[in-house]
């Protein structure tokens, strides 16, 4: 099993550009979940999906900020446009919903938006 | 509303010495509760987890962790510290019914050698 991959690992960009952030959930995994983290604010979950279907976008910080999950096996954070207080490490986690509740997190992308 | 509170932001112990990360939960039904430890520069990572049975679990790397009832609280311990213990660690109670879980700000753990 190859866990969760996210790409890129790293990014660094200019103010005003668009940023696409990606994520491969666990095969069979049906829950999907971004979050921020950074120095100031933690550990902040941005969304969640369940079978596809945002069921949570309520710590999205603004329109800026959008995410999709066209399939199982895909997800997308895109930041447009991105400012420097989006820099922070984005990670997306799965899991499978109605058991124990375990998450399993990708490695996360660093973004850096100059 | 699930909430979970770790009280302590920093602890610092010596290479050897035994620790205790603390952590209080508030959730309505049995929970299902999490540590997770955050190396520098990488993602979450399970150490271990509680839903029924045996209220003390083991982990990997040498922890467990007590799950209290009467307190609320799931702290986690380990008997002798290593340098490479060194990290954040982070408690959470999941709502199963969701696959949504509630995380606490994290207790960065420093080890002195």
């Amino acid at each position: 099993d190859a866990g969760v991959i996210q790409s890129p690992r790293h990014e660094v960009t200019e103010m005003g550009q668009e940023v696409t952030l990606r994520c491969k959930p666990i095969s069979g995994h049906n829950s999907l979940f971004w979050y921020r983290q950074t120095m100031m604010r933690g550990l902040e979950l941005l969304i969640y999906f369940n079978n596809n279907v945002p069921i949570d976008d309520s710590g999205m910080p603004e329109d800026r900020f959008s995410a999709k999950m066209p399939n199982a096996s895909f997800s997308t954070l895109k930041i447009q446009p991105s400012e420097p207080r989006d820099s922070a490490v984005y990670f997306c986690a799965s899991s499978l919903a109605g058991t124990s509740g375990e998450q399993f997190f990708g490695p996360g992308t660093r973004l850096t938006v100059l | 509303a699930q909430s979970v509170t770790q009280p302590d932001i920093h602890i610092t112990v010596s290479e050897g010495a035994s620790l205790e990360l603390r952590c209080n939960y508030s959730y309505g039904a049995t929970p299902y509760l999490f540590w997770y430890v955050q190396s520098p520069g990488q993602g979450l990572q399970l150490l271990l987890k509680y839903f029924s049975g045996d209220t003390l679990v083991q982990g990997i790397k040498g922890f467990e962790a007590e799950f209290k009832r009467s307190q609320s609280s799931f702290n986690l311990r380990k008997p002798s510290v290593h340098w490479s213990d060194a990290a954040e660690y982070f408690c959470a109670v999941a709502n199963t019914n969701a696959g949504k879980s509630t995380f606490g700000d994290g207790t960065t753990l420093t080890v002195k050698p």
